[in-house]
């Protein structure tokens, strides 16, 4: 149980256009989301969490215009990589759970993104 | 703020080896801390917490706050348990916990 999925796994991108990765938490009712991101040898970076319903709430240093994130169902919350440019290239990873402050998160198989 | 490190980016044992991966906090409340496993080309999952005080797959790990270290430590290692080691400690931050994880250790073990 408690099966988070990504899609996609790889997307490459040009510079300057948009890219939508999913996070899906498949049988399970997800709070609560939260989004990551791993730069090659690095640790995982919490760039935001978002609760159901409501807006997400974005670390420091990360840019809400840029991480457009949309947690419109119980199953599915999205990150959107506006105008992404050659810097955005990373893994991006991210958790769900159950309750809604997030005491127990599941992760998910990470979607790696090129912007050539 | 809090932080975790890690001071180990890689670590080689052999097969039957003991093996202990470091892991140190700084947190000013109370810590919880875990450790998450990565295999190759697989999703992050949970090994061990502190407060259950468990043994998975042969591993411990020991949170000493007079150190504020939470070391995870196996007594004789297999090839399996290669694989990218993460410490993380959860805090509550507002309305929600967050996970401040460590740059990781990846073990490798030899036959």
């Amino acid at each position: 149980g408690a099966v988070v999925s990504q899609h996609p796994s790889w997307v490459i991108c040009k510079s300057g256009t948009s890219v939508k990765i999913e996070c899906r938490s498949l049988d399970f009712q997800a709070t609560t989301m939260f989004w990551y991101r791993q730069f090659p040898k690095q640790s995982l970076m919490l760039m935001a969490t978002s609760n159901e319903g409501s807006k997400a709430t974005y670390e420091q240093g990360v840019e809400k215009d840029k991480f457009l994130i949309n947690h419109a169902s119980l199953t599915l919350s999205t990150l959107t990589v506006t105008s992404a440019h050659p810097e955005d290239s990373s893994f991006y990873i991210c958790s769900a759970s159950l309750d809604r402050v997030g005491y127990e998160q599941y992760f998910g198989p990470g979607t790696r993104l090129t912007v050539t | 703020a809090q932080r975790v490190t890690q001071p180990e980016k890689l670590l080689s044992v052999f097969k039957g080896a003991p093996v202990e991966l470091k892991c140190n906090y700084s947190y000013s409340g109370s810590p919880e801390l875990f450790w998450y496993v990565q295999y190759s080309r697989q999703r992050l999952q949970l090994l061990l917490r502190h407060i259950s005080r468990e043994s998975i797959k042969g591993f411990t790990a020991d949170l000493n706050k007079g150190e504020t270290s939470f070391h995870l430590k196996k007594p004789f290692a297999q090839e399996e348990d290669s694989a990218m080691y993460y410490c993380a400690l959860r805090v509550r931050g507002g309305s929600n916990y967050k996970l401040t994880f460590g740059k990781g250790t990846l073990l490798t073990v030899n036959p």
